[in-house]
């Protein structure tokens, strides 16, 4: 069954530091483009950041230089690194494939002191 | 960045009517590069069109999409219960941007 599954969301502090993980079955990942996507409580989906097949990054400009998209092919496991969290970064987190018929369920992060 | 504007902000009708959702691009969108989403509280969003007009797998056939360049439309010929959700379109041929969405509530 193809299934994407999030963990790694939690309570954090600002200006902390959280790693989501996105783990895959049913497919490999590095043969599609994998994004992020986010989701503020209440409002709606703002793209976060992409890799590409042949690794290329891009960031929404709100977490560009703070967050860091990354993927091993060995675990097929896609990634988001996030650093220096600020409350508006508080959302729920999905990982979705290319194609943009396969969602993650999402992990929730919420930042705050 | 391509805004896209989705109107109405929320769309209140009963089972059985027809539904209409518009999503405007600030600027010409690839009909491959467009979609429809459906969100219910607590789920992931669901895609329902691509390609601007094709429905996705396992899509009823009520659910119908239109459009190209700067207009986009999608139909729900007879609301089923089960169709009173939050719509999402989206554009992914340049960068990627959501709308901000169209709520379907009951009337």
């Amino acid at each position: 069954e193809v299934q994407l599954v999030e963990t790694g969301g939690g309570l954090i502090q600002p200006g902390g530091s959280l790693r989501l993980s996105c783990a895959a079955s049913g497919f490999t990942v590095s043969s599609y483009y994998m994004t992020w996507v986010r989701q503020a409580p209440g409002k709606g989906l703002e793209w976060v950041s992409v890799i590409y097949k042949i690794g290329t990054t891009y960031y929404a400009d709100s977490v560009k230089g703070r967050f860091t998209i990354s993927r091993d092919n060995s675990k097929n496991t896609l990634y988001l690194q996030m650093n220096s969290l600020r409350a508006e970064d508080t959302a729920v987190y999905y990982c979705a494939r290319e194609g943009w018929d396969v969602w993650g369920k999402g992990t929730t992060v919420t930042v705050s002191s | 960045e391509i805004v896209l504007t989705q109107s109405p902000g929320t769309l209140s009708l009963s089972p059985g009517e027809r539904a209409t959702l518009s999503c405007r691009a600030s600027e010409s969108v690839s009909s491959t590069h467009f979609a429809w989403y459906q969100q219910k509280p607590g789920q992931a969003p669901r895609l329902l069109i691509y390609g601007a007009s094709s429905r996705a797998t396992g899509i009823p056939d009520r659910f119908s999409g239109s459009g190209s360049g700067t207009d986009f439309t999608l139909t729900i010929s007879r609301l089923e219960p089960e169709d009173f959700a939050v719509y999402y379109c989206q554009q992914f041929g340049n960068s990627f941007t959501f709308g901000p969405g169209t709520t379907v509530d009951f009337k």
